[in-house]
């Protein structure tokens, strides 16, 4: 079965440095990956996808994330943080013979002034 | 182009209560999924809808029903609610293949008492 892991509940950064938020992964075959980013009472918002090809993949607002196949990870990265970047974050996944995408228990990024 | 809209926004009911949600798509998408977010923690697939069928199912009881119409809109049904069915209901719409991401709604937060 497919699964995913974010180790971290919480990353706390200074504004203008950069972030990266952690995940794992866990699938039969090849993975489909995703980031989605929530703000407070709203719903999920993509921000990128690693389907195949390129292992580093550009999304919205400057994020980007690297596929490792040997490490199973999929980190999400921005080269210089916002304190607007300051929401909740879910990586997931799907194999290819899964419809169900399955979401890791989110990452609560928090950028300071 | 609106993007998926759910209805209710809020809503509070009382344990043995049934409760139905509905969810517009994001135009130009035929696949419907359903979501369970309780608080702290990421979503849960509740089950998929494709062509008016239910194409896939997480674990979650019987009581939890869905229907998806010929115009591409999905409503979710529960029956006999349990306190702990008290959550954020997200639909989220996207097109048929794997590979593609999901565009989710705002939620519907449900409170049982």
């Amino acid at each position: 079965a497919q699964s995913v892991a974010q180790p971290e509940d919480q990353v706390n950064v200074a504004e203008g440095n950069p972030l990266t938020v952690k995940c794992t992964y866990s699938v039969s075959g090849n993975p489909y990956l995703f980031w989605y980013v929530q703000y407070p009472n709203r719903g999920l918002q993509f921000l990128l996808k690693y389907i195949t090809g390129d292992n580093l993949v550009k999304g919205s607002y400057g994020f980007e994330a690297e596929f490792n196949k040997s490490q199973t990870s999929f980190h999400l990265k921005k080269p210089s943080a916002l304190v607007s970047d300051s929401a909740l974050y879910f990586c997931a996944v799907r194999d290819m013979n899964n419809n169900d995408m399955r979401f890791g228990a989110g990452t609560r990024l928090t950028v300071k002034p | 182009d609106a993007g998926v809209t759910q209805s209710p926004t809020h809503l509070i009911k009382t344990r043995g209560q049934q409760v139905t949600l509905r969810c517009s798509p994001k135009s130009g998408h035929d696949t419907v999924s359903w979501y369970q977010q309780a608080l702290g923690q990421g979503p849960q697939f509740i089950f998929q809808y494709y062509e008016e069928e239910e194409r896939q199912r997480g674990n979650f009881p019987d009581r939890f029903s869905g229907h998806q119409f010929p115009n591409y809109s999905s409503e979710l049904n529960v029956n006999a609610l349990l306190l702990g069915d008290s959550a954020l209901y997200l639909c989220a719409s996207s097109l048929s293949e794997l590979t593609r991401e999901l565009f989710f709604g705002e939620g519907s937060r449900l409170t049982v008492l």
